[in-house]
């Protein structure tokens, strides 16, 4: 079946950068997608990757997907205090979107000072 | 727009109850779904919908029903909760084709 996987924690130092990584099972995924959760509250689309994409960068971001190895990894250059959240990475399980979405256990981001 | 609300956002049971979460989304979006999220595990899909009147089961369906009688509104019954059912509900919805699901703040279900 779909699975996705993450690491549980990281910890990085203000101004360091972020790598935050993430494994997939089912190859016909159509989107990618890392989404942010702060304490106490829902999640927000951080960004996406289609399937046929190896990278995308959005100003501080960069998300890189090795379909071969199916490994996805998110980059936060510059980490800040507030980058501190839950990331969640996910797919869609489905080539047609029906909004369902796998996720992975999520990632908690210290960022220490 | 106030985007996708949840109600209530705290809940405390006793085994054996029922009660309903309501979500509701007022972006005319077609797909709608519900999750749970329990430490170390992610969010888990319960059941989902595509539009009014077509249901359809998750990842997670067991002890909860759900309805889609408007394209606004997608409630989430547990009929008779159960400790296992202690947790955070997270509902979502998405337009069509877009990539983006918008998801509500939840609300925090303890069952004693």
């Amino acid at each position: 079946g779909e699975d996705v996987e993450q690491s549980l924690f990281l910890s990085v130092r203000e101004g360091d950068s972020s790598v935050i990584n993430c494994t997939y099972t089912d190859s016909s995924s159509t989107y990618l997608y890392w989404y942010k959760q702060e304490p106490g509250a829902g999640l927000q689309l951080l960004t996406y990757i289609f399937s046929n994409m190896d990278m995308k960068q959005d100003q501080r971001l960069t998300v890189l997907l090795n379909k071969k190895d199916k490994h996805l990894s998110l980059r936060i250059a510059d980490t800040q205090t507030g980058d501190s959240a839950i990331y969640f990475c996910a797919e869609s399980g489905f080539s047609s979107n029906t909004g369902k979405l796998i996720f992975g256990q999520g990632t908690t981001l210290q960022v220490k000072p | 727009n106030a985007g996708v609300t949840q109600t209530p956002k705290f809940q405390v049971l006793k085994t054996g109850q029922s009660m309903t979460l309501q979500c509701a989304q007022d972006m005319n979006h077609e797909y709608m779904s519900w999750y749970r999220q329990d430490p170390g595990m992610g969010l888990r899909l319960i059941h989902y919908s595509v539009g009014a009147g077509i249901t359809d089961q998750g990842e997670v369906p067991n002890g909860y029903n759900v309805s889609r009688s408007t394209t606004e509104d997608f409630p989430l019954r547990l009929l008779s909760a159960a400790p296992s059912q202690t947790s955070v509900y997270f509902c979502a919805s998405s337009y069509g084709t877009s990539v983006e699901q918008f998801f509500g703040p939840g609300t925090r279900l303890t069952v004693l």
